[in-house]
């Protein structure tokens, strides 16, 4: 089983629709969670850390439910400019290193 | 402009024939890090440096070393390449830690 799994979509949706993933971890000693984007051929970039109150950055809401190990991500009012593979990452400190998942790949159509 | 830079960003050579990734951050950041990207598998941590002449394994470390002499710089080196090292390489760096990090635009192998 991968430490950090997602489906790898893609989600194909309409613009204006609201999407939501889902990622699941394994190590429950996880400690900081993070939402990447990355474009096609292009290096990730950080959009959203997730804290366990939940949080929400304009049209995108993450959540974490560490009894499930699971975290999300809610984008609303999809944007064509939003077409990309969001990369759930997990944080576990005494191994002091990231953990990404595949990413999940999102295509938002006129 | 802060930034991480990787050179080169495409590069194809041939198996056994050593090679060297340059990796370089103007942010004074201390933790640095580097990636390989593969279809299906996301990305994967090869090496990782908390600070100067500090350096660690990450999930993958077999077949490539990396040193950590200046701040600012992160090489990584392929002794003998081959071709199951052909993927897409990125570096990264970050203030402190792991969290929160800024990568490079990723260099492109091909190990023929």
């Amino acid at each position: 089983r991968k430490e950090v799994e997602q489906d790898p979509g893609p989600f194909n949706v309409p613009e204006g629709a609201t999407v939501a993933f889902n990622c699941t971890y394994s190590n429950s000693a996880s400690q900081s969670f993070f939402w990447y984007r990355q474009d096609c051929r292009k290096e990730p970039k950080l959009l959203m850390s997730v804290y366990s109150s939940g949080n929400e950055d304009g049209r995108f809401t993450a959540q974490l439910n560490r009894a499930s190990q699971y975290i999300s991500l809610l984008i609303r009012d999809s944007k064509l400019s939003d077409s990309a593979t969001y990369l759930c990452v997990v944080y576990y400190n005494a191994g002091n290193m990231l953990t990404f998942g595949g990413g999940t790949r999102l295509m938002v159509k006129p | 402009e802060a930034q991480v830079t990787q050179n080169p960003r495409y590069l194809i050579t041939v198996t056994g024939k050593k090679l060297t990734v340059t990796c370089s951050q103007n942010m004074n950041h201390e933790y640095m890090s580097w990636y390989r990207q593969d279809p299906g598998l996301g990305l994967r941590q090869i090496y990782y440096s908390m600070n100067v002449e500090v350096t660690d394994k990450g999930d993958v470390p077999e077949g490539y070393k990396v040193s950590r002499k200046e701040k600012r710089n992160f090489p990584l080196i392929l002794e003998s390449p081959s071709p199951n090292q052909t993927s897409l390489y990125f570096c990264a760096s970050s203030l402190e830690g792991p969290m929160a990090q800024h990568f490079g635009d990723g260099t492109r192998l091909s190990i023929l």
